[in-house]
């Protein structure tokens, strides 16, 4: 289970504040991703990065940012402009052809 | 665009019984399949994936193409067992996952 690590593990937000979310992976992998969890709707996925400097947006991108300027880092920031960020974020990590490593989540929820 | 369904979001069976998750998928070409799963404050992760053929924990799955499932089956559920588990399919290389909306297994004593 180890080698990703999320922080923190819960998150508040006040209306109208960006927030960043930390993911952390030491598996030396190439690919990293991040979804979001809800209740009955599974994992969507948010943004996704191949390799350093590069990403690419997924089926829920509005309203979230990313950047990859290190492979062990991918931080997730929720903007003011994401109108429902209460949710579970996965981040996920994975080699090429290979399975894909979860963290353990952030639970963020606005007040 | 590729699809995973999971019928079922509650599935209740008795311990002992024979437990069998449904997942079909919509892809025309020859995708990879996988089942994850989510036990209790614990993090996703993976349980198998159809290119390995294994039996892990007692579960089992067999990609079906001319049905586009990938079924996962148990001939006997244990309580451990009681988790949420999500099918999910990628069409290779480092592309990301699609996942279905999930099925929780409750196991009942």
């Amino acid at each position: 289970d180890g080698g990703i690590t999320q922080s923190p593990k819960y998150l508040f937000r006040k209306e109208g504040q960006n927030v960043t979310l930390s993911c952390e992976q030491n598996l030396n992998h190439d690919a990293m991703y991040w979804y979001r969890q809800d209740p009955g709707q599974g994992l969507r996925l948010i943004y996704y990065s191949q390799i350093v400097n590069d990403f690419q947006k997924g089926d829920i991108a509005e309203g979230y940012s990313v950047s990859r300027e290190k492979k062990e880092s991918f931080p997730l920031t929720v903007t003011s402009a994401q109108k429902n960020p209460t949710a579970f974020y996965l981040c996920a990590s994975s080699r090429v052809y290979n399975e894909q490593f979860f963290g353990p989540g952030t639970r963020l929820t606005v007040l | 665009a590729q699809r995973v369904t999971q019928p079922e979001k509650l599935l209740s069976v008795f311990k002992g019984a024979p437990v069998e998750l449904k997942c079909n998928y919509s892809y025309s070409g020859s995708p990879e399949l996988f089942w994850y799963v989510q036990y209790s404050r614990q993090r996703l992760q993976l349980l198998l994936r159809h290119i390995s053929r294994e039996s892990i924990k007692g579960f089992t799955a067999d990609l079906n193409k001319g049905e586009t499932s990938f079924h996962l089956k148990k001939p006997f559920a244990q309580e451990e067992d009681s988790a949420m588990y999500y099918c999910a399919l990628r069409i290779g290389g480092n592309t990301p996952l699609v996942f279905g909306k999930g099925t929780r297994l409750s196991v009942i004593a």
